[in-house]
């Protein structure tokens, strides 16, 4: 069984630009939420999709969008980048809707200049 | 909206007990979970309290009180891999959804 992956590993980028990270969930999940984690912070949700649909956002403006598609990867975009957008973004997985137990990938380190 | 209290840090020796404890604010509670997170690392489930009383899982055991708004992670023969943050994170119920909220995170150091 495959876990959960992430690509890239890193990125940098600079203010302004857009970005896109991948995630390819664990095998049989349909669930998959991305979360934006600083240094020394508990991951922050940003949003969760569940068969190809959006259905929980956090706190999060909507310069920072997803999809999910039909063999439940999924990816987090990010417009007009900004220098506090710099952290570990992480999504994790689980197999049905209201399940508790999630799988994180191992994460995106993004760092924007 | 959200709000979660863990202590930002704890220390311990190998072979002891320690407790971590996890107050909360919030509305539409559904449950309390725990994950682990060593440096570097991904964090990893441990353990869900979606009921109040005590849940096991060989070392580590997660308490939940609903009606108090809190909860608490123990370890116990702490070793010295157990030193990592743990993070308590409350799960919303809204509109069908169940939506996370992880609290600052508590590290724990684990001495020989």
């Amino acid at each position: 069984e495959t876990g959960v992956t992430q690509s890239p590993t890193h990125l940098i980028k600079t203010r302004g630009q857009q970005v896109t990270l991948r995630c390819s969930s664990q095998s049989g999940h349909n669930t998959v939420s991305w979360y934006q984690q600083a240094l020394g912070q508990g991951p922050q949700f940003i949003f969760q999709y569940y068969r190809e649909e959006e259905n929980g956002r956090g706190n999060f403006p909507p310069r920072f969008s997803g999809l999910q598609f039909p063999n439940y990867s999924s990816e987090l975009n990010v417009n007009a980048l900004e220098l506090d957008d710099s952290a570990l973004y992480l999504c994790a997985s689980r197999t049905v809707q209201g399940d508790n137990e999630q799988f994180f990938g191992p994460g995106t380190r993004l760092t924007v200049l | 909206g959200q709000s979660l209290e863990q202590p930002s840090e704890v220390t311990a020796v190998e072979g002891a007990i320690v407790q971590i404890n996890c107050t909360y604010q919030t509305s539409g509670f559904y449950g309390l979970s725990w994950y682990q997170q060593h440096d570097g690392g991904a964090p990893t489930f441990l353990s869900y309290n979606g009921l109040d009383g005590l849940e096991e899982t060989g070392r580590f055991s997660s308490f939940l009180s609903r009606s108090d708004s809190y909860g608490y992670l123990l370890l116990q023969e702490l070793q010295m891999k157990d030193s990592a943050s743990y993070f308590c994170a409350v799960s919303t119920s809204s509109g069908g959804s169940y939506i996370p909220t992880f609290g600052r995170g508590t590290s724990l150091i684990v001495h020989p």
